[in-house]
């Protein structure tokens, strides 16, 4: 079964702090996503990375970094983390560039930024 | 700038009851229409993928079609276990999944 799994389901930070959330995926893709998601504005891409090493800016990369040192996993960096970032945070993966088709998605961080 | 609408925000149905959720879009040169299927703090799970104006896809008691301007995804006699929510999303014109729009969802609780 193909599988996205990102390392905390729920974490609490406080005002500051660096955060790190971390997105395996098992599939061989190369694109992987971040996203977050509030209530009454959907999905919004943070960033994504159609190979190692590459990434692209999305919607709202203000805040954030990303990392993807091999295919397989894809880290979230919020460097000093503030509470206007306390939502869900959802990665994905999917074929290479360019593909149309199915997301796979993990099962979402939840962040709370005291 | 694309934009995906869903209505309604929210819809409760008894159970057995059909109804249809929407997914309107402007984005022009429309290369394919995503639907998916959300629980309560999880993450979406994939259901179809419409190509075309006219295409039908079918899993279970859903179907989903396609318009030059909407999509519709149909639930027929619905159970409690088709409570979630469920997101639509169309790509850039000129990219993959790497610039998708998502809409907002409709919340749907299916009452026993």
């Amino acid at each position: 079964d193909v599988k996205v799994t990102q390392s905390s389901r729920y974490l609490v930070k406080r005002t500051g702090e660096k955060v790190f959330l971390e997105c395996v995926q098992d599939m061989d893709h190369e694109n992987m996503f971040w996203y977050r998601q509030d209530p009454g504005l959907g999905l919004r891409l943070i960033y994504f990375s159609y190979d190692v090493k590459m990434k692209e800016k999305g919607d709202i990369p203000e805040g954030y970094s990303v990392s993807r040192e091999k295919k397989e996993r894809f880290s979230l960096i919020l460097e000093s983390a503030s509470t206007n970032q306390t939502s869900m945070y959802l990665c994905a993966s999917s074929r290479g560039r360019g593909w149309i088709g199915e997301l796979f998605f993990g099962e979402g961080s939840r962040l709370t930024v005291l | 700038e694309d934009q995906v609408t869903q209505s309604p925000e929210a819809l409760r149905l008894q159970e057995g009851e059909s109804s249809s959720l929407n997914c309107s879009y402007t984005v022009s040169g429309l290369r394919g229409l995503f639907w998916y299927r959300q629980d309560p703090g999880k993450g979406p799970e994939f259901l179809f993928t419409l190509y075309s104006a006219g295409e039908e896809k079918e899993k279970e008691r859903l179907k989903a079609t396609l318009t030059k301007k909407e999509s519709f995804l149909h639930i027929t006699a619905p159970k409690p276990e088709d409570s979630a929510t469920y997101l639509c999303a169309v790509p850039h014109p000129n990219f993959g999944n790497e610039k998708l729009t998502f809409g907002t969802g409709t919340r749907l609780t299916i009452i026993p």
